[in-house]
């Protein structure tokens, strides 16, 4: 099966700083990979998704890029502010034409300090 | 619009005790899922559901059933609660097509088993 791994476990940044979280997948037939932000006690919300056949992907101050050879992907956040403080997780699912099986990485706590 | 809206929030059980974890969407998804998430291991997919009337096993299915009630409910039960199962429970559905759709959690169940 996939596996999915997320570095750094956790990561402390000033406010106006970026930030960067490294996924690495293992499973070759996955094709798409979705970020999730949780805050303490909430959902898990997605914030930015990549496809496969996409090398980079944009939403105002989240970027993720992805390289299938390498198999990683990495989520960028530019000019932090404290609400971004969350857990943010990356994932990785094989489309197998019925339904999305999410393998999620281990979770990063960001940290944005005044 | 609630989408996905999952019951009860917080429960404690016994060991050996059962109980159902209810799950209902409101945005016609065809896909729906469970997973548990424990600190440091992020979320693991314990079972989903591709359409109503099917069924599949995730990573993490042993000790638990399910049960699609239809397109809108997705039930996960324990017959005999372990404390090994203390864990906050998430339910989540999604779209179906050729591409992977975004996954939508549920509030999630905090569970205790003593």
């Amino acid at each position: 099966g996939e596996n999915v791994e997320q570095h750094p476990s956790t990561l402390s940044v000033q406010e106006g700083d970026s930030a960067v979280i490294k996924c690495t997948y293992s499973d070759s037939a996955s094709n798409y990979f979705p970020w999730y932000k949780q805050e303490l006690g909430k959902r898990p919300q997605l914030i930015i998704d990549i496809r496969s056949n996409v090398g980079e992907k944009k939403d105002q101050r989240i970027a993720v890029t992805l390289n299938k050879t390498a198999k990683h992907f990495s989520l960028h956040i530019t000019e932090t502010q404290p609400e971004d403080s969350a857990v943010y997780f990356c994932a990785a699912s094989e489309n197998t034409g019925t339904a999305s099986k999410l393998t999620f990485g281990t979770g990063t706590r960001l940290q944005v300090t005044l | 619009n609630a989408g996905v809206t999952q019951t009860p929030k917080f429960q404690v059980l016994k060991t050996g005790q059962s109980m159902t974890l209810q799950c209902a969407q409101d945005m016609n998804h065809n896909s729906m899922y469970w997973y548990r998430q424990d600190p440091g291991m992020g979320l693991r997919l314990i079972y989903y559901s591709a359409s109503e009337g099917t069924t599949d096993k995730g990573e993490v299915p042993n000790g638990y059933n399910v049960s699609r009630l239809n397109k809108r409910e997705f039930s996960l039960r324990l017959e005999s609660a372990a404390p090994s199962q203390t864990s906050v429970y998430f339910c989540a559905s999604s779209g179906q097509g050729f591409v992977n759709q975004p996954q939508h959690f549920g509030d999630g169940t905090r569970l205790s088993i003593l």
